[in-house]
């Protein structure tokens, strides 16, 4: 099956400094890619659509400017989390887009702001 | 605005025990996916499920959908300790929209 890479799986960083996922498509060109939040014990909150080429498309309440995204490639999106603050400690979750029926996750990325 | 809508959010069980998850959606989707999530990992893939009455079984857990009462339930039969995780359903409008998921515990 098609596979999403996510990198880093853990990231601890200080308040006031940005951290950058990113979210790869091995074997596939994804022109779309989603960006999941999820806190613990809930479920997953969309925050954008990562879209190649142009800007990204945000969820409502998701702030653009905290939650940088580029999908320069076929193959790569990243969420820039700029000056993170402790609120923003999150598990971080992208997906590759829709493959025929099926959709594909990264491996998650747990960020911790200390 | 597409909702999704599981039930119960919490199962606890006994091992042997026969129990259903559902998933209501509120709008026309053109496909609806579980997923099954542990703890500290992502999410994965279980079943997608494309028209009415469409039935998909993996070993323990067999999944159904019925688009006109906008309903997909996730059986689980004869449950074992490893089946504990949390299942999310979704659904799709052109992006994908999860329920709140069900933490299901399945005691020894």
């Amino acid at each position: 099956g098609a596979v999403v890479s996510q990198h880093p799986s853990r990231v601890i960083c200080k308040s006031g400094t940005s951290v950058k996922i990113e979210c790869r498509s091995l074997d596939f060109q994804a022109t779309t890619m989603f960006w999941y939040r999820q806190f613990p014990k809930k479920s997953l909150m969309l925050m954008a659509t990562s879209n190649e080429g142009s800007k990204a498309t945000y969820e409502q309440g998701v702030e653009k400017d905290k939650f940088l995204i580029n999908h320069a490639s076929l193959t790569l999106s990243t969420l820039t989390v700029t000056s993170a603050h402790p609120e923003d400690s999150s598990f971080y979750i992208c997906s590759g887009g829709r493959i025929n029926t099926e959709a594909f996750f990264g491996q998650g990325t747990r960020l911790t702001v200390v | 605005e597409l909702k999704v809508e599981q039930n119960p959010l919490f199962l606890s069980m006994q091992e042997g025990k026969n129990y259903t998850i559902y998933c209501n959606y509120s709008t026309t989707s053109d496909r609806l996916y579980w997923y099954r999530q542990d703890p500290g990992k992502s999410l994965e893939s279980l079943f997608v499920l494309l028209s009415n009455g469409a039935v998909k079984q993996e070993g323990r857990l067999m999944a159904s959908l019925d688009t006109k009462a906008r309903l997909s339930t996730l059986h689980i039969t004869a449950a074992v300790h490893d089946l504990s995780a949390t299942y999310f359903c979704a659904v799709t409008d052109d992006k994908i929209i999860f329920g709140k998921g069900t933490r299901l515990h399945i005691l020894p």
